[in-house]
């Protein structure tokens, strides 16, 4: 069983419309993290939640995205007005203990924007 | 500047064959230094976790080394599989920062 649940897998959206990816883990986790990763390019740190709060963010995680916790477990990515350029795979990470660097990746969303 | 460099950037053996994959940091303070294999489409997975005590770790046929003092770690594949087709991905722990390299496509011929 996977330690994280992504959803949805793909979404296709036209340019400009609000997104909101889903991570939802297994059991309980202090430390979360969002990744992206265009087509054919490294994966990217975006941002890094920590006891209910941003604990880091990368310069791509402009003021078009969030993150929260709306409900104690799932943890979700919005991205307000989407752009062309964010079309890549977005991969949720867990850290099962205390920010080693042991992270379990979801299986990612893929976000297509037209 | 902390940086992940990884080479080659592709790689195509035969099937049974070994490989060794580089990867070279300036990431400092060191915490520790992951490998990760990414099937195309897929979440990437943790092959190894390597801290700065330790200069060996093997995960079945992978087995991963590291050089604190030269920044370098490789990853050797042994006996190839079709299987082990994927990107292999080097990450870097400096506390709270974590650098990801751009990995290497791996391609397993039969």
């Amino acid at each position: 069983e996977p330690e994280v649940t992504q959803t949805p897998s793909h979404q296709v959206t036209q340019m400009g419309q609000e997104v909101i990816l889903r991570c939802v883990p297994i059991s309980n986790h202090l430390y979360f993290y969002w990744y992206r990763q265009i087509l054919g390019q490294k994966v990217e740190f975006l941002v890094s939640f920590y006891n209910n709060e941003i604990s880091e963010k990368s310069e791509i995680f402009d003021d078009q995205f969030s993150v929260e916790r709306p409900d104690g477990s799932n943890f979700t990515l919005k991205i307000r007005s989407t752009k062309l350029e964010d079309s890549a795979m977005y991969f949720c990470a867990i850290d099962r203990l205390t920010n080693t660097g042991e992270l379990f990746f979801g299986e990612g969303s893929r976000l297509t924007v037209l | 500047k902390n940086q992940v460099e990884q080479s080659p950037q592709s790689l195509i053996i035969l099937e049974g064959k070994n490989c060794t994959l580089q990867c070279n940091y300036t990431v400092s303070p060191f915490s520790n230094l992951r490998w990760y294999k990414q099937d195309t489409g897929r979440g990437p997975v943790s092959l190894t976790i390597m801290t700065f005590s330790e200069n060996t770790k093997s995960n079945g046929r992978y087995t991963a080394t590291l050089d604190a003092d030269t920044k370098q770690s490789s990853l050797h594949i042994t006996a190839s599989q079709l299987s082990d087709s994927a990107s292999y991905i080097c990450v870097v722990s400096a506390q709270v920062d974590m650098r990801f390299g751009a990995g290497t496509r791996l391609t397993v011929k039969p």
